[in-house]
């Protein structure tokens, strides 16, 4: 079992509207949390990273949440554009270590 | 300042023959991390590396597999004897130094299919 789960495996969405993506995981003590966007043929793009005693982190339109007693993670998209469709994944990590969920596959339409 | 340089960009072998692929991380970066990214899945860790010296090869399989981060040059990941289960992207990532908080920079990745 994936010590990262994320869901769903793939959204579409209109352009204009918020989404949320999840992210659950097993990777315990962890050193922070990070959501990355992968467009497509392209290596990852960190979007936030979090310390597990962090609750929230925005940057622009992208805001994540973490609550460490349930293991788990958001990331809300505000206002979706077309630029948006691309992979997003969540990575925790522990030391160096970076452990990767399989991402979720956002496809945003017109 | 440029970002992480991966190439080649795409690179195909047939079975049995040897893939080298190089990444220049970005300038004032001496940490190199290699990731492997298999067709609908994640990425998993492969290697750490410090220049000249591996710190972490736990996520790179035993055989054929290898990596360097020289003095002066790329780092190299370089797999002996390709197999078509090699298939994949393999990703290159970078970081100033060693912390949690530090974020790693990816490059594009190199594109390797074997025939």
């Amino acid at each position: 079992k994936n010590q990262v789960e994320q869901s769903p495996q793939s959204l579409i969405i209109l352009e204009g509207k918020n989404c949320t993506l999840q992210c659950n995981y097993t990777v315990s003590p962890f050193s922070n949390l990070r959501w990355y966007k992968q467009d497509t043929g392209r290596g990852p793009v960190s979007l936030t990273i979090m310390t597990f005693s962090e609750n929230t982190k925005s940057n622009g339109r992208y805001t994540a949440t973490l609550d460490a007693d349930t293991k788990q993670s958001s990331l809300h998209i505000t206002a979706s554009q077309l630029s948006d469709s691309a992979s997003y994944i969540c990575v925790v990590s522990k030391g160096n270590m970076l452990t990767f969920g399989g991402g979720t596959r956002l496809m945003v339409k017109p | 300042n440029a970002g992480v340089m991966q190439n080649p960009r795409h690179l195909v072998r047939r079975r049995g023959q040897e893939a080298r692929l190089r990444c220049s991380p970005m300038k004032g970066h001496s940490h190199v991390y290699w990731y492997r990214q298999l067709p609908e899945e994640g990425l998993k860790f492969m290697v750490y590396l410090q220049k000249e010296n591996i710190i972490d090869e736990s996520g790179m399989p035993k055989e054929r597999f290898s990596a360097e981060f020289p003095k002066e040059g790329p780092s190299i990941l370089r797999i002996q004897q390709v197999v078509r289960g090699d298939s994949a992207a393999y990703f290159c990532a970078s970081s100033p130094r060693r912390g949690d908080q530090e974020t790693q920079y990816f490059g594009p990745g190199t594109r390797l299919l074997v025939l």
